[in-house]
């Protein structure tokens, strides 16, 4: 059981190149989450999705775009690569249901944009 | 505006010692608590969590404590040990509300042997 799984794990980038960050989840959860990870600062919820179809912004959506075509992919993209977007960005997922709180996080995927 | 405060970015004890780690919010609306441990390179791990119904819950070495007219709560680790070292993050949600979780900055804790 893989769980939450982030590719890829370290990525260097131009000012105004464009990527994406792949996330998948094997635990058939309906919520995933983006967020990032500045040094010395909390996580910051980028976008979110509560279902294969449905993706809403979070706190710092600017910049991003994704899109949930299944209930196991949520990948995050990058369309215009900025210094101010280098950072550590980790997806996680929960499943539905009452008392169903607890986010279960990917490994991470380290990006510098120079 | 932060709604989930973790006050001290650091914290140093002894091995043997108890770990008292604390957390603020401020949205009134907020009814679950959990507290994350993240190391180096790695995503954060659930440690515990706690419902506003109570106002403790323990997991071993790990105690949670709420307070909700404060709008407060700790987290302590009785015995501390090394392999406790990590940045602890305190998070709050709202139940059956947008299902965001919001997170504190995060207190990097120190064990010394």
């Amino acid at each position: 059981n893989a769980g939450v799984t982030q590719t890829p794990k370290f990525r260097i980038l131009k000012i105004g190149q464009s990527m994406t960050l792949q996330c998948a989840q094997d635990m058939n959860h309906n919520y995933m989450y983006w967020y990032r990870q500045d040094p010395g600062m909390g996580l910051k919820l980028i976008y979110y999705s509560v279902g294969a179809g449905i993706t809403d912004k979070g706190e710092v959506p600017n910049g991003y775009n994704v899109s949930r075509s299944t209930t196991e992919d949520f990948p995050l993209r990058l369309e215009l690569a900025a210094p101010s977007q280098t950072s550590v960005y980790f997806c996680a997922s929960k499943p539905w249901g009452p008392g169903a709180n607890v986010l279960t996080f990917g490994a991470g995927s380290r990006l510098t944009v120079l | 505006d932060q709604q989930v405060k973790q006050n001290s970015p650091s914290l140093s004890v002894q091995e043997g010692r108890i770990s008292i780690l604390n957390c603020d919010y401020t949205n009134s609306m907020f009814d679950y608590f959990l507290w994350y441990k993240k190391y180096p390179a790695e995503g954060p791990t659930f440690l515990i969590s706690i419902s506003s119904i109570k106002d403790k819950n323990e997991d071993g070495r790990f105690t949670v404590f709420l307070n909700k007219s404060a709008k407060h709560l700790s987290l302590h680790i009785v015995p501390s040990q090394p392999g406790d070292s990590a940045v602890y993050f305190c998070a709050a949600l709202a139940q059956g509300g947008s299902e965001k979780l919001v997170f504190g900055k995060g207190t990097k804790l120190t064990v010394n042997p």
